[in-house]
C-alpha cells in the first residue's frame, strides 16, 4: 500500500535558524513527490516536483531533495513569513490517478 | 482563469440530511479529486476521477459518492451525514501531475 509519513509533525524555528522537513514514503514505483503549503483556513498551494533520485528543486528560501525512499524540504534562513504547514505527496507509476498525502509538518518561525 | 472553485464555502447539516458539494475547474485538467482534512491531520483522498466518466475510490470513501459528467464538474455527494463527517473540504485538478486546489468547504454536521 502506498504510504507517506512526514516528520516531525510540528516544528518551532527561531528567525534565521534553517533545518529540514522530511517526507518518507513507500509507493510502487514512484511518477512524482510534490511539496505544498498550505496556509490556515485555505487550500494547499504548490510548490515543487521532483520525480527522480538526486533532484533537487529550489525556490527563494526553500530546497527540495529527492532520494529512493525519502525528500527533504530545506529551509534556509527562515522567516517568520515561511509559517505554515508544509505538505508531501506522492502519486504512483502504477495509479497515475492518486495523489496520496502525508499528515504534513507545521513550521512556525518566531522573530 | 478561475482555477478550481468550491461552493459553498461554509455549510452546517443536521444528522440524516443530504448535500452536494460543488466543484468546478476552467484548466481543462482530466484528473479530479475530492479531498477531506480534518483538524491537525493531513489530506485524506475520497474519490479521484481521470476523466469524464470514470471515478474511482480513495482511501475514505464510505458515505460518499461522485459523478463526472464533464471535464470542468466533479460534484461530491454526501448522502445521509453523519457528525464523522464534520470536516473541511477540498477539490483538486491535475493534468497529470501536482494537483491544484479549491479554497476548500467547511461542513458541521451536528
Amino acid at each position: 500500500e502506498d504510504q507517506v509519513t512526514q516528520s516531525p509533525e510540528a516544528l518551532r524555528l527561531q528567525e534565521g535558524e534553517s533545518s529540514s522537513l522530511n517526507c518518507s514514503y513507500t509507493v510502487s514505483g514512484l511518477r512524482g513527490l510534490f511539496w505544498y503549503r498550505q496556509d490556515p483556513g485555505k487550500g494547499p498551494e504548490f510548490l515543487f516536483t521532483l520525480y527522480s533520485a538526486g533532484e533537487e528543486k529550489e525556490k527563494e528560501r526553500l530546497k527540495a531533495t529527492l532520494t529512493k525512499k525519502e525528500s527533504f524540504l530545506h529551509i534556509t534562513a527562515p522567516k517568520p513569513e515561511d509559517s505554515a504547514t508544509y505538505l508531501c505527496a506522492v502519486q504512483a507509476s502504477s495509479n497515475t490517478g492518486k495523489l496520496i498525502f502525508g499528515q504534513g509538518t507545521t513550521l512556525q518561525v518566531k522573530p | 482563469n478561475a482555477g478550481v472553485t468550491q461552493t459553498p464555502k461554509f455549510r452546517i447539516l443536521k444528522i440524516g440530511q443530504s448535500m452536494t458539494l460543488q466543484c468546478t475547474q476552467d484548466m481543462n485538467h482530466n484528473y479530479m479529486y475530492w479531498y477531506r482534512q480534518d483538524p491537525g491531520m493531513g489530506l485524506k483522498l475520497i474519490y479521484y476521477s481521470v476523466g469524464a466518466g470514470i471515478t474511482d475510490k480513495g482511501e475514505v470513501p464510505n458515505g460518499y459518492n461522485v459523478s463526472r459528467s464533464t471535464t470542468e464538474d466533479f460534484p461530491l455527494r454526501l448522502e445521509l451525514a453523519a457528525p464523522s463527517q464534520t470536516s473541511v473540504y477540498f477539490c483538486a485538478s491535475s493534468p497529470g501531475g501536482a494537483g491544484y486546489f479549491g479554497p476548500g468547504t467547511r461542513l458541521t454536521v451536528t
